[in-house]
């Protein structure tokens, strides 16, 4: 059972350039999150889905826009890629909301040149 | 405003001490859940524990201890004799009833030295 699967693990971008982290769960998880974790700010929520075709904002939404055409994915993407983007990315999955325990993936490290 | 304060940012003890993270939380909700996290050097998130805010039972788990006190809105975390494992950092975070995700606290940087 994999669990919570991201795709790439690294990545180096030049400023402008796009791309996008891929997340995959095979747990039949309803919400899926895209949190960035950066050097003593913790962990903080860019995108969020509460099914299957809904995508809502987090805390720190701007550059990045998201999709959930499937159940079992949830994609981040970069349009322009900036150098405030360099982070560790998590991606994480739960099937009872708020109330319930958030499984990780192994995090995506992004270095934006 | 920040809803989960983790005052500590950098604690060092030796091996086989006692070491208590703090966790202040703020909300208004009457429903809400408490976690804490480990993550390791290896970077993965660990999931250690949940808490529903009714529920105010003191929990042991192992070398572990979890201190949730409504009244000063906190819930701490102990670790008992502490080993070199425990090197990590440590996220306590609040999830409200009304809301829609986590709210991490920015974590505390727990170094054990033999």
């Amino acid at each position: 059972n994999a669990g919570v699967t991201q795709t790439p693990k690294f990545r180096v971008l030049k400023t402008g350039q796009s791309m996008t982290l891929l997340c995959a769960q095979d747990m039949n998880h309803e919400y899926m999150y895209w949190y960035r974790q950066d050097p003593g700010m913790g962990l903080r929520l860019i995108h969020y889905s509460v099914g299957e075709g809904t995508t809502a904002k987090g805390e720190v939404p701007d550059g990045y826009n998201v999709s959930r055409l499937k159940k079992q994915n949830f994609l981040l993407g970069l349009e322009s890629a900036a150098p405030s983007q360099t982070s560790v990315y998590f991606c994480a999955s739960t099937l009872y909301g708020v109330s319930g325990e958030l499984f990780f993936g192994e995090g995506s490290r992004l270095t934006v040149l | 405003a920040q809803k989960v304060t983790q005052a500590q940012t950098e604690i060092s003890v030796v091996e086989k001490e006692d070491v208590t993270l703090d966790c202040v939380y703020e909300t208004r909700d009457t429903t809400y859940y408490l976690f804490w996290y480990k993550q390791p050097p290896s970077g993965e998130l660990v999931f250690l524990i949940r808490r529903n805010s009714f529920d105010e039972q003191n929990e042991i788990s192992g070398r572990y201890s979890w201190n949730f006190q409504k009244s000063t809105s906190s819930f701490n975390f102990t670790i008992t004799a502490s080993q070199v494992v425990d090197s990590a950092v440590y996220f306590c975070a609040l999830s409200e009833g009304s809301g829609y995700a986590l709210n991490f606290g920015k974590g505390t940087s727990l170094l054990v030295t033999p």
